[in-house]
């Protein structure tokens, strides 16, 4: 049964910083990984989606990486700021019959403050 | 991009009533819909598979007669809570990908349910 973990739990950090949100799972065998964005009460934003065959996918401040083999993905924020301040969440999808089938991290509660 | 639509954004009923949460793809067509629940301070848990013009594929320890799931079009799927308890007040939320294969998953913006 795949778990996935992510830490820190929280983090807060002054604007302007760049920062590493970590993803682990137990089960290698991925077929994608996804990284959420979700505001209190809120939905969930798509972020960056690597397919199990590549390393990173970028897209403007963010920077997602994936290594299948050691069960690890990092999610790369620059230059934060308080806007990014919001619960991120790393999902594997396992394959198989069912693509929509995510199992997601507890998340990563960030806090950027000005 | 894609959207995928929730209704209602919350609601409260009181214990013993049903209640009944849409999920609408607003510009392309869903097959298939996945239904996820959050519990407070939780991540999110897939609780069923939802399939036009079939049953729905419940995941293990989610009861079928109490969360019935209807997939009636291509764009719409419906979670009605039956004899919804207070244990089941949650975020209830649902998601679908535009060309119902491997591309990213677009979710609603959730149904936060109240039962008192």
């Amino acid at each position: 049964k795949q778990e996935v973990t992510q830490i820190p739990a929280a983090l807060s950090v002054p604007e302007g910083e760049n920062l590493v949100l970590n993803c682990s799972f137990t089960d290698s065998a991925i077929y994608n990984l996804q990284w959420f964005r979700q505001d209190p009460g809120k939905g969930l934003t798509s972020l960056l989606l690597i397919q199990s065959s590549q390393r990173e996918q970028t897209s403007g401040r963010l920077n997602a990486s994936l290594d299948k083999s050691s069960g690890r993905s990092t999610l790369y924020i620059a230059a934060s700021q308080p806007g990014d301040s919001a619960t991120y969440l790393c999902a594997a999808n396992a394959g198989g019959t069912s693509y929509g089938k995510l199992t997601f991290g507890q998340g990563t509660i960030l806090t950027v403050h000005p | 991009g894609a959207v995928v639509s929730q209704h209602p954004s919350w609601v409260i009923c009181k214990s013993g009533t049903s209640v009944k949460i849409e999920c609408r793809s607003l510009d392309f067509q869903a097959t298939t819909m996945f239904w996820y629940r959050q519990f407070p301070k939780q991540s999110l848990m897939l609780m069923a598979t939802s399939n036009e013009g079939s049953k729905a594929t419940y995941e293990q320890g989610v009861e079928k007669d109490k969360f019935l799931i209807n997939h009636a079009s291509l764009t719409l799927s419906t979670l009605t809570v039956t004899s919804a308890h207070p244990e089941d007040s949650s975020f209830y939320i649902c998601s679908a990908s535009e060309d119902n294969t491997w591309s990213p998953l677009h979710f609603g913006n959730g149904t936060r349910l109240t039962v008192t």
